[in-house]
């Protein structure tokens, strides 16, 4: 069945810094790709989306691009701020657009 | 706010009890999902709803089940409950059955089962 493997955390980076959180999926077909990301406390909301081969999702300067060829769907950010310690989500959706989630993956921003 | 959500916020039982978990989707929306997440199963879907009929199923046990009224929103009834029950329980709306579909998370419902 369709499955997401992303990198394990926890990750501890300082302000400003450089993120990459790696994401591979598992999936017949060609599903659509998203990141979510659950603040403390809070439900996930939608960071970014792509749903076809070489589509680039971005938002908020994260951007993660849809790369078929290793089934992969990366999440990075050039600069990092406190305000983005959260967990983050990389899923994919099937043909009936239910949802498969990777582990998560804690992100924390230190001053 | 992502204009769905979810009663109780958060509920303490004992094992062997019955709860009832509800989800009001985002207005327009005929699609709702339910999300499991716990720390050892991580975010697993239960079952999806399209206008009160049942689309999908995931993980969901026999003890739990789910429907979709008329005006959209849903329940999520969970019986027989167990301590592994305990997790936090998540509502989706979408509106699309078939598509590429974003999904709306409303806040939770946290339940915890001693």
């Amino acid at each position: 069945g369709d499955s997401v493997t992303q990198m394990e955390g926890p990750v501890t980076l300082s302000e400003e810094a450089f993120l990459t959180i790696n994401c591979t999926y598992t999936a017949t077909g060609y599903p659509s790709l998203f990141w979510y990301v659950q603040y403390p406390g809070e439900g996930l909301q939608l960071l970014l989306k792509a749903t076809k081969a070489d589509d680039k999702g971005s938002n908020k300067g994260f951007e993660a691009t849809y790369r078929k060829e290793t089934t992969s769907f990366h999440l990075e950010k050039g600069s990092v701020q406190v305000s983005d310690s959260a967990v983050y989500f990389c899923a994919l959706s099937d043909p009936v657009y239910k949802l498969s989630f990777g582990a998560g993956t804690t992100v924390t921003v230190r001053a | 706010d992502s204009g769905v959500t979810q009663t109780p916020k958060h509920l303490i039982t004992a094992t062997g009890q019955r709860v009832t978990l509800r989800c009001s989707p985002r207005s327009g929306d005929l699609s709702v999902y339910w999300y499991q997440q716990s720390l050892d199963q991580g975010l697993q879907f239960l079952i999806q709803y399209y206008n009160g009929e049942e689309r999908a199923k995931g993980n969901i046990l026999e003890r739990f089940s789910a429907q979709q009224f008329p005006d959209l929103h849903s329940e999520l009834n969970l019986s027989s409950l167990e301590l592994g029950d305990s997790a936090l329980y998540f509502c989706a709306s979408s509106g699309k059955a078939s598509g590429v579909g974003e999904q709306y998370f409303g806040p939770g419902t946290r339940l915890t089962v001693t």
